[in-house]
């Protein structure tokens, strides 16, 4: 069975130092993956996605993510945080036989001034 | 184009009664998932509509339930309510592609007294 794990329930930065958010997936084949991002009170927003095109994936804000097959992870990076980037951020899987997401526990970012 | 709507945004209800929720997809999406998300429970998934038909389903008693009609908008039911279905109930759409993004709307808050 396909999972997503994402480690850190809570990650704190501060305010101009690097984020890094970690999704690691267990799938058979080849995966789509997902980060999403979720302002309080709001819905989920896409930040990115990986469809087997470049390995290295360019998101809004800032975001990019890097899918490296051999250690199974999709691990989410910003250089510089700001304190707009405090949320909870969502990692998804999905596999090409089956249109559901599996979803990670997700990880709330704050951003320390 | 719009994105989803969801309504109502706000609900509050007592133990026993049941609920309807409605969510409207983007234009052209015929997909449509609805999740649970609490504190302790994360994102959970309820169930996947295509083309009015339920196509994938979570591991949540019988008492939710949905449906999809012909122009995709979807409705999901909670009948006799628990104080533990207090949530916000998240609605997406997508297109029916595997690395197709899928769409959130803003949820509705369902609070149950």
């Amino acid at each position: 069975a396909q999972s997503v794990t994402q480690l850190g329930s809570h990650v704190s930065v501060s305010e101009g130092a690097l984020v890094l958010l970690r999704c690691n997936y267990s799938s058979s084949v080849p995966p789509y993956l997902f980060w999403y991002v979720q302002y309080p009170n709001q819905g989920l927003q896409l930040l990115l996605k990986y469809t087997s095109a470049a390995t290295l994936v360019k998101g809004i804000n800032g975001f990019e993510a890097e899918f490296k097959k051999s250690e199974t992870s999709f691990h989410l990076t910003k250089p510089s945080a700001h304190m707009s980037d405090a949320a909870e951020y969502f990692c998804a899987v999905r596999v090409n036989s089956n249109y559901q997401l599996i979803w990670g526990a997700g990880t709330k970012l704050i951003i320390k001034p | 184009k719009a994105g989803v709507t969801q309504t109502p945004r706000y609900l509050i209800k007592t133990r026993g009664q049941q609920v309807t929720l409605s969510c409207s997809p983007i234009s052209g999406h015929r997909s449509v998932s609805w999740y649970q998300q609490t504190p302790g429970q994360g994102l959970q998934f309820l169930f996947e509509y295509f083309s009015e038909t339920q196509r994938n389903k979570g591991n949540f008693p019988g008492r939710f339930s949905g449906r999809q009609f012909s122009n995709s908008r979807s409705e999901m039911n909670v009948s006799t309510l628990e104080l533990g279905d207090s949530a916000l109930y998240l609605c997406a759409s997508s297109q029916d592609r595997p690395g197709d993004t899928q769409y959130f709307g803003p949820g509705t808050r369902l609070t149950v007294l």
